[in-house]
């Protein structure tokens, strides 16, 4: 059971808009904390996406766009792609356990 | 261009401890302000966060497995490790290493990842 909690699987046609939330509670997101995204390609590590809320690091297509409010955070991506099709990640600080945490996963499909 | 490279056995029998090295290339563990950290994912699962260690030896650690984790550096290798005692099968997983910036990980999430590595945990 993660702090953060993430739907296990969301789907787009090529070209559309998704969006990825990441919930969470009074000890992690909405404690103030930032949160982080990370993408993971079929077969490969984790890769930063989106830093401290909606910070892109270079390299990352504008097309990936995050959020934050109160206790949850979004991901969002416009004009979906086939090489978007992977699993993505939340992650934050938990006060409560003192620890850094992620979401489940999110497995994006795209149709 | 920073790389870490993690490695160690890919096979350790249950109750044994498990060690695993991560190797920086192109930059100094010793540079302030960077953790190392070790994140691991059982396959098939997600992301869990094990511990991070500072240069100088401080270390912050996942509560439900800080009494089996061990963490360690050696500046002059550029080397980071990973003991995890009392192995399980429940410790298989791909293990892999991170940087991050603060102690808390909340400044650029964990940038750059290691490839991982795959340990199995059976007798």
């Amino acid at each position: 059971q993660s702090e953060l909690t993430q739907p296990p699987s969301v789907s787009g046609a090529p070209g559309q808009r998704v969006t990825i939330s990441c919930t969470g509670s009074s000890s992690n997101i909405g404690a103030g904390y930032d949160v982080h995204w990370y993408q993971q390609l079929p077969g490969t590590a984790p890769k930063l996406l989106i830093y401290r809320n909606s910070n892109r690091p270079s390299g990352v297509p504008d097309r990936f766009s995050g959020s934050k409010s109160g206790t949850s955070a979004s991901l969002a991506i416009t004009g979906l792609q086939a090489e978007d099709e992977a699993d993505y990640y939340c992650q934050s600080y938990d006060s409560g356990l003192s620890a850094s945490v992620f979401g489940g996963g999110t497995k994006l499909t795209v149709l | 261009q920073l790389q870490l490279q993690e490695s160690g056995p890919g096979l350790v029998k249950p109750s044994e401890t498990l060690s695993l090295t991560c190797t920086v290339s192109g930059g100094s563990i010793s540079s302030s302000s960077y953790y190392w950290g070790w994140i691991r994912q059982p396959p098939g699962k997600g992301l869990e966060w094990i511990g991070s260690i500072y240069y100088s030896g401080n270390t912050n650690d996942n509560p439900p497995l800080k009494s089996r984790v061990t963490m360690s550096v050696d500046t002059s290798k550029n080397q980071v490790y990973l003991k995890l005692s009392s192995v399980t099968a429940a410790d298989t997983a791909v293990y892999y290493c991170a940087r991050h910036e603060g102690r808390r990980a909340l400044v650029r999430g964990f940038d750059p990842w290691g490839q991982g590595t795959l340990v199995t945990v059976s007798s």
